[in-house]
């Protein structure tokens, strides 16, 4: 089925490793971001891209890394993981040219924490 | 800078009755879009109805429908006779700039809704 494929589900992390998380679209979306979901925080944005080649920063960038090379992939790197890093991250996906009326295509998250 | 308030946490309803979830936001731009997400207990985020901020009419998807008041700056949900799957939690995000084009978003703290049997 089309959309956004996250991987892994679940990470559990050591303070100080680094990892990457997966983010792949299938829809040919322009855009693609990455949030963190936090208890009584809502979601927040971390990094966007409008095209490959193309990223951003968001509301709260620190201690995170993306690139995009391609279209589809949009991987999400912690480089030396902490604590306050413990969260739910979530890929979203959508066109830029077409109709922007249907909101974005969440991935399925992935649930990190950092002991 | 742009802010989406969600001002209740959490809600009840009972089953087959309507509930509205409040939103309201703040922005300097004319153009703009609000949508309104739900996230089951499994997880996932789900696209539920967006309003354009140049669109005439309320959106209406099916039970759902977005009362926008714009000289308010609200954009309540309106969930119609409610179902024991309608309990989820209910974000509200608005985009900030028209349709196309870059697109940043930003989500309110949301609101879990529980419906009573």
């Amino acid at each position: 089925n089309a959309g956004v494929t996250q991987t892994p589900k679940f990470q559990v992390l050591k303070t100080g490793q680094s990892m990457t998380l997966q983010c792949a679209q299938d829809m040919n979306h322009e855009y693609m971001s990455w949030y963190r979901q936090d208890p009584g925080m809502g979601l927040r944005l971390i990094h966007y891209s409008v095209g490959a080649g193309i990223t951003d920063q968001g509301e709260v960038p620190n201690g995170y890394n993306v690139s995009r090379s391609t279209t589809e992939d949009f991987p999400l790197r912690l480089l030396s993981a902490a604590p306050s890093q413990t969260s739910v991250y979530f890929c979203a996906s959508n066109s830029l040219t077409g109709s922007s009326n249907y909101g974005y295509t969440f991935g399925s998250g992935t649930r990190l924490t950092v002991v | 800078a742009q802010k989406i308030t969600q001002t209740q946490p959490g809600m009840f309803v009972q089953e087959k009755e309507a509930v509205t979830l409040d939103c309201t936001y703040d922005t300097s731009d004319q153009s703009y879009g609000l949508f309104w997400y739900k996230q089951p207990s499994s997880g996932e985020m789900i696209f539920l109805i967006y309003q354009g901020s140049y669109d005439e009419q309320n959106a209406t998807e099916g039970r759902y429908s977005l009362n926008f008041q714009k000289a308010r700056k609200s954009a309540n949900l309106v969930i119609s006779a409610s179902q024991l799957g309608d309990s989820a939690m209910y974000f509200c995000a608005m985009r900030r700039g028209p349709s196309g084009g870059y697109q940043k978003v930003t989500f309110g703290t949301g609101t879990k809704l529980q419906v009573i049997p």
